[in-house]
């Protein structure tokens, strides 16, 4: 099956900080997803991406759809205690199967 | 508008008992799926649905059965109970294959 590659795994950074992860896949997507997952919470979508090279922002939230369709990246600029949570990517390539979902990047700001 | 909505929210099972679990959308989407999530594995897709009596294999299927009587609803069931089943279970829904609106989630203990 399809796999997604997300890394890395945790990051521990300070307050302010700007954040970069990363999905990658052995196989092209035609849609690529963010979520984050708050505890105890379900996965919340941040951003779709559409189109090979897309660039999108939510608020301090900026992905780009990588230009091989085999990518993603999640970049939070200057960031804050509330962003601690899993990130997720997920991707789907609309020819019948559902979405794949990365591993997920566990983020933790301190203060 | 109450989106996704999953009951119970917590249950513990012993070895070898049957339980349903309940989703609830009201977002009239047409797709609908159940997620398990484990320590360090991200979402794997159990199974999922394409329309309203419809029902679809996903990623790990084995030891659960599903049913979409109505276009609303999606019920996942355990027949016969494993600890390899605890875990947390989320159910989504979407218009098509890509966008997924996640539930809060079912924590289940096999024990």
């Amino acid at each position: 099956g399809q796999q997604l590659n997300q890394s890395p795994q945790s990051m521990f950074i300070q307050e302010g900080e700007d954040v970069s992860m990363n999905c990658t896949s052995s196989s092209i997507f035609n849609t690529w997803l963010w979520y984050k997952q708050d505890p105890g919470e379900g996965p919340v979508l941040l951003i779709a991406l559409y189109k090979a090279g897309e660039l999108t922002s939510n608020g301090r939230l900026t992905a780009q759809f990588g230009i091989t369709r085999k990518d993603s990246f999640l970049n939070i600029s200057a960031s804050i205690p509330s962003d601690v949570g899993i990130y997720f990517c997920a991707g789907c390539n609309n020819a019948g199967n559902m979405l794949t979902f990365g591993g997920g990047t566990r983020l933790m700001v301190k203060p | 508008n109450a989106g996704v909505t999953q009951t119970p929210k917590f249950r513990v099972l012993k070895t070898g008992q049957s339980m349903t679990l309940l989703c609830a959308q009201d977002m009239n989407h047409e797709y609908m799926y159940w997620y398990r999530q484990d320590p360090g594995m991200g979402l794997r897709l159990i199974h999922y649905s394409v329309g309203e009596g419809t029902t679809a294999k996903g990623e790990v299927p084995d030891g659960y059965n599903v049913s979409r009587l109505k276009k609303q609803n999606f019920l996942l069931g355990l027949e016969s109970a494993a600890p390899s089943q605890t875990s947390v279970y989320f159910c989504a829904s979407s218009y098509d294959d890509t966008e997924a609106f996640f539930g809060q989630g079912t924590r289940l203990t096999v024990v």
